[in-house]
C-alpha cells in the first residue's frame, strides 16, 4: 500500500504554462518535504512545510499543506525547461525526517 | 550548506561478487544515515536506517544479509551488496539528519550498481 499517492504520474507541458503536482494521503504528517530529482542524482529538497494550511513560495513554486496535514501541492508558474525532473513528495510520520515515506513520484517535462 | 557524499556514482560487477557503497556526511556529524534503493522510473523505497554504533533496522522485506550496513563513525556508513545477482542492480542513494536540523534530510548523489 502506497501512502503517499502522487498525481499526475507523467506531465508534458511546453514552456510558459502553469501546473499544479498533488500529493494525497490518508495518513496525517508531521512534516512533509518536496524533493526534484534529475536523473543519476540524488534528490534535492526544495521546501518543508509543517503546519496545516501553510504556503510556502519559492520563486516561480508555491507549495501549499494541506489543513488536516494528508495533502499537498506543487504549482509552477511559468514553467521553464529547466524545471524538468522527477518531483517527489515525502512525508514524515513523526517529528523528524527519520523514515520519509517517499511519493509514487511525478515527471515532469517542459518543452521549449 | 550540509553536503552528503556518495562513493562510487557508478559501479558495474560480476554476479557473486560484492560490492561495498559509501555515504560520508562532509561537513557535519550524522547519526542517523538511511540507505534507498530506487529502480527506474519509480519512487525512493526505504531499505534500512544505519544508527552509528549500533545494528541497522531493516525495513520489511529487505534481506539483512545480503544487504550488510556498517555505520562505524558519525560521518560514515556503508552498504555492502553481498553475492550481488542481476536483479540487484539499481539506484541506490543514502540521506542523513543533522541532529539540529531533524526535519531536513540531505541525500547523497546515488551510486548506479549494475551486475553482469
Amino acid at each position: 500500500t502506497q501512502l503517499l499517492e502522487q498525481s499526475p504520474q507523467f506531465l508534458s507541458i511546453q514552456e510558459g504554462e502553469n501546473l499544479t503536482v498533488y500529493c494525497n494521503s490518508s495518513s496525517v504528517f508531521s512534516s512533509l518535504q518536496w524533493y526534484r530529482q534529475e536523473p543519476g542524482e540524488g534528490p534535492v529538497l526544495l521546501v518543508t512545510v509543517v503546519t496545516g494550511g501553510e504556503v510556502k513560495k519559492l520563486k516561480r513554486l508555491t507549495f501549499q499543506f494541506g489543513d488536516a496535514r494528508k495533502d499537498s501541492s506543487l504549482h509552477i508558474t511559468a514553467a521553464q525547461p529547466g524545471d524538468t525532473g522527477l518531483y517527489l513528495c515525502a512525508g514524515a510520520l513523526t517529528g523528524t525526517a527519520s523514515k520519509l515515506t517517499f511519493g509514487t513520484g511525478t515527471r515532469l517535462q517542459v518543452t521549449l | 550548506g550540509a553536503v552528503v557524499s556518495q562513493h562510487p556514482s557508478r559501479v558495474i560487477c560480476k554476479s557473486g561478487t560484492s560490492v561495498k557503497i559509501e555515504c560520508r556526511s562532509l561537513d557535519f556529524q550524522a547519526t542517523t544515515m538511511f540507505w534507498y534503493r530506487q529502480f527506474p522510473k519509480q519512487s525512493l523505497m526505504l531499505m534500512a536506517t544505519s544508527n552509528e554504533g549500533s545494528k541497522a533496522t531493516y525495513e520489511q522485506g529487505v534481506e539483512k544479509d545480503k544487504f550488510l550496513i556498517n555505520h562505524a563513525s558519525l560521518t560514515l556508513s556503508t552498504l555492502t551488496v553481498t553475492s550481488a545477482h542481476p536483479e540487484d542492480s539499481s539506484f541506490y542513494i543514502c540521506s542523513a539528519l543533522i541532529s539540529s536540523r531533524i526535519t531536513e534530510a540531505f541525500f547523497g548523489q546515488g551510486t548506479r550498481l549494475t551486475v553482469v
